[in-house]
């Protein structure tokens, strides 16, 4: 299993672009989400999705839209980016329903928005 | 989800105990405690969790208090690849249902292990 996978990596962008960060897991997890980490904070939530065309929004979920039309990918998209979206974002999954405890993160994609 | 509160860093020797605290005084009897770490730039990795009950696995130990209102995961020889941000997060089972998949994460505690 590859688990969880992001692209890109790293990505600069200029104020008012647009662009989609990549998210899949080949685990057949049902929940996915996306969190954001600025520079010496802890995570906070963007968005999430508990199944595929299921999803609802988290702690900080301006500027940004999901869709989960498949239970592998669940792509972010910044609809015009702003440097205040300057960040690491990390995408997870985990199983559904009782019993389950762990969340997989993927590596990261480091955005600058200049 | 209930709040935590860890001390912002802390330092261990290198093959000694490190032990990281957390409270957790307004746990729900349905909480579960769990513990995470963050790698330097890497996604969190999870430790541990558990109940009420003492748990033990390859990579930790977490001890719960009688009351519940805090516990402390072990790294019981400490290793310097063990340097990492420790999160302790409380939260309901996971399940769609509960919302409680989503992860609410505090600061953390910065854990050096110094040769």
């Amino acid at each position: 299993n590859a688990g969880v996978t992001q692209t890109p990596k790293f990505q600069v962008l200029k104020t008012g672009q647009s662009m989609t960060l990549q998210c899949a897991q080949d685990m057949n997890h049902e929940y996915m989400s996306w969190y954001r980490q600025d520079p010496g904070m802890g995570l906070r939530l963007i968005h999430y999705s508990v199944g595929a065309g299921i999803t609802d929004q988290g702690e900080v979920p301006n500027g940004y839209n999901v869709s989960r039309s498949t239970t592998e990918d669940f792509p972010l998209r910044l609809l015009s980016a702003a440097p205040s979206q300057t960040s690491v974002y990390f995408c997870a999954s985990s199983s559904a329903g009782v019993g389950t405890y762990e969340q997989y993160f993927g590596p990261g994609t480091r955005l600058t928005v200049t | 989800d209930a709040k935590t509160t860890q001390p912002t860093s802390m330092d261990c020797a290198e093959g000694r105990a490190a032990n990281l605290p957390c409270n957790h005084s307004t746990i729900s009897g349905n909480e579960y405690v769990y513990w995470y770490r963050q790698i330097h730039s890497q996604g969190p990795q999870y430790i541990i969790h558990g109940l009420k009950n003492n748990e033990t696995n390859e990579m930790a130990s977490l001890i719960i208090t009688e009351d519940r209102k805090s516990s402390t995961l072990i790294l019981p020889h400490a290793t310097l690849r063990d340097t990492a941000v420790y999160y302790c997060i409380v939260r309901v089972e996971g399940g769609i249902e509960t919302s409680g998949s989503r992860l609410t994460f505090g600061e953390g505690t910065q854990l050096t292990v110094n040769p």
